[in-house]
């Protein structure tokens, strides 16, 4: 099975910062990887998906990137309301679908 | 408008089984695969269960295979898990959320774009 590996697991930044998370596969899935925020004790939320794609509704400062098995979530200005958990997803298996283990997003 | 709402959730006993459901609205139910994630309390997401649009398919997490069983009633716009055996590690919010076939791209690309509230299970002697 494709394992899900986000890093860093945690990460204190200031609003205006700029803020990349990573995501990588443990084999490769194309560009079949989906990025979602969660705030506590709300249901997440789609920001990206098919590595680069931007969901429709969700602010430009969101961007990811990458193929195979390396990804990135880029926040080009952390505004207060970007503070929770990032999750990625792979879609290429057809039979499950992998969430890595999350990068929560702390204010300094 | 697309909604989901969850319900069933409740605490109980392991050994025990529960069943929950997901009312959908807002779109052609029968037209999308639908899926159990859940969340277990201060942890991150975990893939629970998915059916395909007319029921044909179902896949599993290996963590629930064998006690965990997924259906839908495309007449009555509702999914459901019936979870048998339960177990402490079960506790968690499930969620059901319906996914999105893209087919704007070179091939398609699936993803979550509605989700539900979520619904508590609690596994408790």
């Amino acid at each position: 099975d494709v394992q899900m590996t986000q890093s860093p697991s945690s990460l204190s930044a200031s609003v205006g910062d700029r803020v990349t998370l990573t995501c990588r596969a443990s084999q490769s899935i194309g560009d079949h990887l989906n990025w979602y925020q969660q705030k506590p004790g709300k249901a997440p939320n789609l920001l990206i998906y098919a590595a680069s794609s931007l969901q429709s509704g969700v602010p430009s400062r969101f961007s990811g990137s990458g193929s195979g098995t390396d990804f990135t979530l880029t926040i080009s200005s952390l505004q207060p309301e970007d503070f929770a958990t990032y999750y990625c997803q792979q879609s290429y298996f057809t039979l499950t679908r992998t969430f890595g283990g999350g990068t929560k997003v702390e204010i300094k | 408008q697309v909604h989901l709402v969850e319900s069933g959730g409740g605490v109980v006993q392991p050994g025990t089984s529960l069943r929950l459901s997901c009312a959908a609205s807002g779109f052609i139910f029968g037209s999308y695969g639908i899926h159990w994630v859940r969340q277990a309390p201060g942890k991150g997401l975990e893939w629970v269960a998915l059916i395909w649009y007319d029921g044909s398919n179902k896949y599993y997490a290996d963590s629930v295979k064998g006690r965990f069983t997924i259906s839908r009633d495309n007449s009555k716009n509702t999914l459901y898990l019936q979870m048998n055996s339960l177990r402490t590690e079960d506790t968690a919010v499930y969620y059901c959320a319906r996914e999105f076939r893209n087919t704007s791209g070179s091939e398609p690309s699936y993803y979550f774009d509605y989700w539900g509230q979520g619904t508590l299970v609690t596994l408790s002697s």
